[in-house]
């Protein structure tokens, strides 16, 4: 069974950088046609792409959000990490991580972790 | 504002079949797949519809999709209390190195 859990901060204040990581299983980082996109959803509002990065290392980002964002995975601890920086309270939301498939595209997605930036 | 158009409502009474649109242009739709999830309230997306019309196991029959040159459609037939959702689409674009995107969304109410 393949799952994905996102962890990270509940809260986080303005300027501050949010670093939130997705632990996978019933999967492998490794495998060719696979690999792991960031996605996002403001209270009330529409999902947005982050980021997202395959098993040879290759890597996206939101064109709007580039300068912001550092995408990075551990194979051997089934992890994937994102990093985003200078946070505003326009980035609260909901982040989740989600299975990114050759395939079924982004067919697989973790429940999700709610960050909400204040001071 | 997002990259792909989706109606922001829909409705339906039970029985019915319903159709979401989504509207985008030659470096998405036009050129790759179209994906379609199901948000149930608070809680997260599920995939659908990949690959413009297929169903991944479990999803029952009743939904489908179709893409037409830089526009897709869902279609829910039979429609049933439980169906009421949000619904988004998406599609890889090719624009900018490649990114994903995905519509507005749309709230299907039934009635």
């Amino acid at each position: 069974q393949v799952t994905l859990k996102e962890s990270g901060p509940v809260l986080v204040k303005p300027t501050e950088t949010l670093t939130l990581t997705c632990t996978v299983s019933g999967f492998s980082l490794s495998n060719a046609r696979m690999g792991v996109s960031w996605i996002r959803q403001p209270p009330g509002k529409a999902l947005e792409w982050l980021a997202h990065i395959f098993s040879n290392d290759e890597k996206s980002y939101s064109t709007s959000l580039k300068s912001r964002l550092t995408i990075s995975k551990d194979t051997s601890k089934s992890q994937v990490v994102l990093t985003m920086t200078n946070m505003d309270p326009v980035d609260t939301a909901t982040y989740y991580c989600a299975r990114l498939s050759m395939v079924q595209g982004v067919d697989v997605w973790g429940k999700g972790t709610t960050v909400t930036v204040s001071s | 504002q997002s990259v792909l158009t989706q109606p922001p409502s829909a409705s339906g009474t039970p029985g019915q079949r319903v159709t979401i649109s989504c509207s985008g242009s030659s470096s998405n739709i036009g050129s790759n797949y179209v994906y379609w999830y199901q948000q149930l309230p608070g809680t997260a997306p599920k995939l659908l519809i990949y690959r413009n019309n297929q169903r991944p196991s479990g999803v029952p029959d009743r939904f489908s999709g179709s893409k037409s040159g830089t526009s897709a459609s869902l279609a829910i037939s039979g429609l049933r209390s439980e169906d009421e959702a949000d619904y988004y689409c998406a599609a890889w674009d090719d624009s900018l190195s490649g990114r994903w995107v995905f519509g507005g969304g749309t709230k299907l109410t039934v009635l």
